[in-house]
């Protein structure tokens, strides 16, 4: 009963590197979304894949990338961090023609 | 713009005592509102959903309620316990099954 699983839990980049934060999920939901969430503020999407072999830009997507690996896994890269991309980024998935929507527990990503 | 706000933005209770958390939000078109509650350093975990036409829901201490008409919704939370101490964030879904408004979250922490 893993559901989401995200790795790694915590990061410290520096400005101008590059790292992929990973998101696997065990329950065959097509649907698979990467959001990241600041202080005061509600968690905003980055990317979506509303299934295999699609992804679409959210609300915030400057400065990241994604991929979906396959049906379990949806990757989201930040090729130069910038410290604006200080945050948690979650990821989560769900099924189409329903409601549930499953989060990992989290990435905390700080960039100096 | 559609928008999802809740007050408080923090509050403290002792427990065993009872709170309700407001919701209002401006997101049309309306497709359901849910509850979530997000402990320290973890995910999200769905508490509620609540479509148009349902004005109130309960999950064991937990009752939420919706008033469609006002756009408002609250969640109560009966006879408190430490373990309710977390974010609570209301989501309202525009439209479709799974697109997302995030509230910033009410910061509960119950006092012994």
């Amino acid at each position: 009963n893993a559901g989401v699983t995200q790795t790694p839990k915590f990061q410290v980049l520096k400005t101008g590197q590059s790292m992929t934060l990973q998101c696997a999920q065990d329950m065959n939901h097509n649907s698979m979304y990467w959001y990241r969430q600041d202080p005061g503020m509600g968690l905003r999407l980055i990317y979506y894949s509303a299934s295999e072999g699609t992804t679409d830009k959210g609300e915030v997507p400057n400065g990241y990338n994604v991929s979906r690996l396959n049906k379990r896994e949806f990757s989201l890269r930040l090729e130069s961090a910038a410290p604006s991309q200080t945050s948690v980024y979650f990821c989560a998935s769900s099924e189409r023609g329903t409601y549930g929507y499953t989060f990992g527990s989290g990435t905390r990503l700080t960039v100096v | 713009k559609n928008q999802v706000e809740q007050s408080p933005q923090s509050l403290i209770i002792l427990e065993g005592k009872n709170c309700t958390l407001q919701c209002n939000y401006t997101v049309s078109p309306f497709s359901n509102l849910r509850w979530y509650k997000q402990d320290t350093g973890r995910g999200p975990v769905s508490l509620t959903i609540m479509t148009f036409s349902e004005n109130t829901k309960s999950n064991g201490r937990y009752t939420a309620t919706l008033d469609a008409d006002t756009k408002q919704s609250s969640l109560h939370i009966t006879a408190s316990q430490l373990s309710d101490s977390a974010s609570y964030i209301c989501v309202v879904s525009e439209g479709g099954y799974n697109k997302l408004i995030f509230g910033a979250g009410t910061r509960l922490a119950v006092h012994p």
